[in-house]
């Protein structure tokens, strides 16, 4: 069974820049999470999407946004890119159902640079 | 406000003794607690998990203890080898409604260094 895919591996932005990064859940995973990880501030949630609606969001500016198309594929924007946003950007899938406790299996990331 | 702390930024142990890696949680709500371990360039790989119903859950080298009382949780690797050195994330699901929307509340991670 394929893993959770995201491209590109590696990109380098110049500020103001905008950028979408795209990930590919395990076939049949229907949610998808997108994380950030920054040196200082750690892993943290910038939103969740299922079945094309997003169903979650963390405490991220408006700059940063996602989608989800039908064959679950998602892809995440950040606009008017800043310093700051330079980070690993991580996306994990889902089964996303309720009841018990779905696994979250990660990409291997993107990493983002800004300069 | 860090709801899920892990202190320790580092750990360094001797290959074939005991890994004890440490996160406490502030969040009452969390009834749910997984560690991930990551290497370099890579995603997060799940290791083992444990619900709030049991204060131990064990696979192979790897257990995790809770402490609801505390909300505190450990991880023991026995005996560690030179292959668990990478850095180790403690996290919890939010829920709402029975239904886990996506979040995972990451701690800070703790690198552990297993030498030879």
């Amino acid at each position: 069974k394929a893993g959770v895919t995201q491209t590109p591996r590696y990109l380098i932005k110049t500020r103001g820049q905008q950028v979408t990064l795209s990930c590919s859940p395990i076939s049949g995973h229907r949610s998808v999470s997108w994380y950030q990880q920054t040196p200082g501030q750690g892993l943290q949630f910038l939103f969740e999407y299922f079945s094309e609606t997003q169903r979650n969001k963390g405490n991220f500016p408006g700059r940063f946004s996602g989608r989800q198309f039908s064959n679950s594929r998602s892809e995440m924007n950040v606009s008017t890119l800043e310093l700051g946003d330079s980070a690993l950007y991580l996306c994990a899938s889902s089964k996303g159902t309720s009841g018990a406790y779905n696994e979250q299996f990660f990409g291997p990331g993107t990493r983002l640079t800004v300069l | 406000d860090q709801q899920v702390k892990q202190n320790s930024p580092s750990l360094s142990v001797q290959e074939g003794r005991i890994s004890i890696l440490n996160c406490d949680y502030t969040n009452s709500m969390f009834d749910y607690f997984l560690w991930y371990k990551k290497y370099p360039a890579e995603g997060p790989t799940f290791l083992i998990s444990i619900s709030s119903i049991k204060d131990k859950n064990e696979d192979g080298r790897f257990t995790v203890f809770l402490n609801k009382s505390a909300k505190h949780l450990s991880l023991h690797i026995v005996p560690s080898q030179p292959g668990d050195s990478a850095v180790y994330f403690c996290a919890a699901p939010e829920y709402a409604g029975g239904t886990s929307y996506g979040k995972l509340t990451f701690g800070q991670g703790t690198i552990l260094t297993v030498h030879p």
